[in-house]
């Protein structure tokens, strides 16, 4: 079953606006991670930040984490239309298997 | 580039048949992960290798079968192909489970 669960599922803005999107997760994690996926192609590591901390910045990107809410948020800031794409959470579970767990995915769409 | 190999890049076939994918994970990876993505089930965990052994299972078909190889690259076995195995398989690479997955360009199936 999916751990990380992203809200909102679909966006649309226009370019120069920020994105916000959300994650929600169940279990205890020692790491978050977002990935960026064109149509068709493979995922692409973003950023990842881990369970003792609590923001993080890379480029335009911002990513929170609240691991008393169990949650996560990614901002994307002056948002361009190459930044159309579909964006998921993964989370690093510290029980079980030790796997990534991925989210259904928030399709993020750039209006010129 | 992630560094992780896929071939073939695309693969039409028929029912009932049996197909192999490969992937070539990323220099110095040791943990192999393959994905089944289709439009309806989003992104699913089929399997994990490290090091040549199996370390966990997820959503996989019983028709399904992987393995890794000693030099660590890995592959995996379709057969009894139906026509809802039509997806996107992606294979991906990390140092360790839990950390950084680098995703190669996928295998697109068509099952006819």
């Amino acid at each position: 079953s999916q751990q990380g669960e992203e809200d909102p599922q679909a966006l649309s803005i226009q370019e120069g606006e920020n994105a916000t999107m959300n994650c929600s997760y169940k279990t205890s994690i020692n790491n978050l991670q977002w990935y960026r996926q064109n149509s068709g192609r493979g995922l692409v590591h973003l950023i990842l930040i881990r369970s003792n901390e609590r923001e993080k910045h890379s480029g335009r990107l911002r990513v929170t984490l609240d691991t008393s809410k169990k949650s996560s948020s990614l901002l994307i800031t002056a948002s361009r239309a190459a930044d159309t794409a579909s964006y998921f959470c993964a989370t690093g579970e510290i029980q079980g298997a030790q796997k990534l767990v991925f989210g259904q995915g928030t399709r993020l769409t750039i209006n010129p | 580039d992630s560094g992780v190999t896929q071939t073939p890049k695309h693969l039409i076939t028929a029912t009932g048949q049996r197909v192999t994918l490969r992937c070539s994970p990323r220099s110095g990876d040791l943990s192999v992960y393959w994905y089944q993505q289709s439009l309806d089930q989003g992104l699913q965990f089929l399997i994990q290798y490290y090091n040549g052994e199996e370390r966990a299972k997820g959503n996989i078909l019983e028709r399904f079968s992987a393995q890794q190889f000693p030099d660590l690259h890995s592959e995996l076995n379709l057969s009894s192909l139906e026509l809802g195995d039509s997806a996107l398989y992606f294979c991906a690479s990390s140092v360790v489970p839990t950390e950084t997955q680098y995703f190669g360009p996928g295998t697109r199936l068509l099952v006819l």
